[in-house]
């Protein structure tokens, strides 16, 4: 039940493109979904974050969508860039002041 | 601002030696800490994490342990490395308060042989 699915594992996108990635939880209990961005050799950054009161939220490029019926959430990166190569986590959050993390995905943008 | 920092950077160990991993906070008071374990081409695993000092909450079984001795220091430990112990290690801390975004160190990347 604590369990956050991410999907696909790896991402190939043409520059300019829109890559979309996507995650699915089952614990009801979550309410604090962030996403982070990861640089071979560096920890993870914090990306975007949103909680279940709103269906998306944006900033700049990137595009949080939030389907609270079907348990889903999804990261849109527009016009993506080579410099967006990098791989990206989904995590959820509840009471427990802990993240439970997707799987990743490792997102190669050819220029 | 806040800072985080971890060290070493890289570790290579042989099995059976004892281990010591420290990350410490810098310009926030009381933070929540996590220690997280990353396999090549995995997710984050949570090990430990810590809402103060001396309060620890192990996550996995398994032979780490962890200690808080002050408010913006955490410590990863073990006393016998195995092969399995391998992996990138990351710090995180956290404000205080549900739902709050934690924020990684660089990692120590540890091999054992």
């Amino acid at each position: 039940q604590q369990q956050v699915k991410q999907s696909p594992q790896s991402l190939i996108v043409q520059k300019g493109g829109i890559s979309i990635i996507n995650c699915a939880y089952e614990n009801t209990a979550f309410d604090y979904f962030p996403w982070y961005q990861q640089f071979p050799g560096k920890g993870p950054a914090l990306l975007i974050a949103i909680r279940p009161d709103v269906s998306e939220k944006k900033e700049g490029r990137f595009t949080i969508s939030f389907n609270k019926s079907a348990k889903q959430f999804s990261l849109h990166i527009m016009d993506s860039q080579p410099g967006d190569s990098a791989t990206y986590f989904c995590a959820a959050g509840g009471s427990a002041r802990q993240l439970t993390f997707g799987s990743g995905t490792q997102l190669t943008v050819l220029p | 601002s806040q800072t985080i920092h971890q060290w070493p950077a890289t570790l290579v160990q042989p099995v059976g030696s004892p281990l010591s991993l420290e990350c410490t906070v810098e310009g926030t008071s009381n933070p929540n800490l996590y220690w997280y374990r990353q396999a090549a081409g995995r997710g984050l695993q949570l090990l430990f994490y810590s809402v103060g000092i001396g309060q620890i909450s192990s996550e996995v079984p398994q032979n780490l342990s962890a200690s808080r001795p002050q408010d913006r220091q955490f410590i990863l430990s073990s006393k016998k490395l195995l092969l399995s112990d391998s992996g990138f290690y990351l710090c995180a801390w956290a404000r205080t308060g549900i739902n709050q975004p934690q924020h990684f160190g660089d990692g120590t990347r540890l091999s054992i042989l």
